[in-house]
């Protein structure tokens, strides 16, 4: 099973709808965990981290599930440029030792 | 502030030939990264320096080698380029390593080995 997945994608949604995209882990003993944003032939930029308790930052919704090692993201009232590859990471350290993990990637294209 | 400087942008090399890709940041960050990223593979980091003078491997750290050059800059370089190397490379930093900060991406390198 591979470390962080997520959903295929691509998403195609039309202006102003809502998506959600999936994320599971396997480490258990994962500690943080990021979405990241990507723009095409651009670098990564954090988008939010994700709180145990879940957390809101304008349209976009992050929900963590420990118990189920299953991470979200929602948005809301899609635009234009939320347009990008959105990417699950994963980070775990301890004893020394560092890991920061970072899913494929789920594409999305927000239509007109 | 510059964030996350990388250079080159672009680089063609033919198979065996070396280069060193550079690194700087201007954040006063402790801890940098080096990242590789492959179509339908993901980031995957190859080295990272916890912070300066030292340096661990990461995921894929074969037939690379680092150098912390000081707090500042971090450096990769491929000794022998094969043609698997193809690939965008990204240098980053935080904070710190422990820590769960933000990681600051440079704009990327771009390595085609022939």
């Amino acid at each position: 099973r591979k470390e962080v997945e997520q959903d295929p994608g691509p998403f195609n949604v039309p202006e102003g709808a809502t998506v959600a995209f999936n994320c599971t882990y396997s480490n258990s003993a994962s500690q943080s965990f990021f979405w990241y944003r990507q723009d095409c032939r651009k670098e990564p930029k954090l988008l939010m981290s994700v709180y145990s308790s879940g957390n809101e930052d304008g349209r976009f919704t992050a929900q963590l599930n420990r118990a189920s090692q299953y991470i979200s993201l929602l948005i809301r009232d899609s635009k234009l440029s939320d347009s990008a590859t959105y990417l699950c990471v994963v980070k775990s350290s301890g004893a020394g030792s560092y890991q920061l993990t970072f899913g494929k990637g789920t594409k999305l294209s927000v239509i007109p | 502030n510059a964030g996350v400087t990388q250079t080159p942008k672009f680089q063609v090399l033919k198979t065996g030939q070396s280069m060193t890709l550079q690194c700087a940041q201007d954040m006063n960050h402790n801890s940098m990264y080096w990242y590789r990223q492959d179509p339908g593979m993901g980031l995957r980091l190859i080295y990272y320096s916890a912070s300066e003078g030292t340096t661990d491997k990461g995921e894929v750290p074969n037939g690379y080698n680092v150098s912390r050059l000081n707090k500042r800059e971090f450096s990769l370089r491929l000794e022998s380029a094969a043609p698997s190397q193809t690939s965008v490379y990204f240098c980053a930093s935080s904070e710190g390593l422990v820590t769960p900060s933000e990681q600051y991406f440079g704009p990327g390198t771009r390595l085609t080995v022939t």
